[in-house]
């Protein structure tokens, strides 16, 4: 079956420009996580979803980063007048239940979308 | 494709070897712990999970251990093979969140 998708997989941008980032979860699955990772690095939490509930949102850098999933679905990551210091790779998680405490909670990751701000 | 890291700590081994990677988590009062396997271009996949009552779990081909008193995590793999060749990150969960804080990646090259 499917797993998550990302869009679009590569972003660049000019300094000052909003980008919106797209995550398609695995469907079925309630809970939704954006990270950032930057090379050499482990995935860093931004914010999560259970449905269409924004739960947690104390991973977003500052407030030019927002994130909704209205339909609990499709969610959509948006920055704000990028700045170059948001260069990384945004990635995507979905999982079939709330807590990531078992493994029936497995966090499944998407390809992410690498964004360059010039 | 998508260049994981440029400059992590690697491990290189046999093909056959056992591997094992290490990682060093910093809160005691973290109860379950994943170890994650990313191969180029790629998003991390879950390899195998341990909860903070548990010392040790076995999988297919790998192990992971966990000491709590040095609050250590380990991840053996057996037999080595060249489709083993990735970044391996370890999590942990902290105080029963949903939050998974990843550690910093470990590159192991499998040479045939």
């Amino acid at each position: 079956g499917a797993g998550v998708s990302q869009s679009p997989r590569y972003k660049v941008t000019k300094r000052g420009q909003d980008v919106a980032l797209r995550c398609d979860p695995i469907s079925g699955h309630v809970s939704l996580y954006w990270y950032r990772q930057a090379l050499g690095q482990g995935p860093e939490f931004l914010t999560y979803f259970n449905y269409e509930a924004q739960q947690d949102k104390s991973g977003l850098p500052n407030d030019r980063f927002s994130a909704e999933r209205p339909e609990g679905s499709i969610s959509t990551l948006t920055i704000q007048r990028t700045e170059q210091r948001d260069s990384a790779m945004y990635r995507c998680a979905s999982s079939l239940a709330k807590f990531p405490g078992t493994r029936v909670n497995e966090q499944f990751f998407g390809p992410g979308t690498r964004l360059t701000v010039l | 494709g998508e260049s994981v890291g440029l400059h992590l700590p690697t491990l290189s081994v046999q093909e056959g070897d056992n591997s094992i990677i290490n990682c060093a988590y910093s809160n005691s009062a973290s109860d379950y712990f994943i170890w994650y396997k990313q191969e180029s271009g790629k998003g991390p996949q879950f390899i195998i999970d341990i909860r903070s009552n548990m010392d040790k779990r076995q999988g297919q081909r790998v192990t992971v251990l966990l000491n709590k008193t040095v609050k250590h995590l380990s991840l053996q793999i057996a037999a080595t093979q060249p489709g083993d060749s990735a970044v391996y990150f370890c999590a942990e969960r902290r105080d029963s969140s949903y939050k998974l804080i990843f550690g910093s990646g470990t590159r192991l090259l499998v040479r045939p």
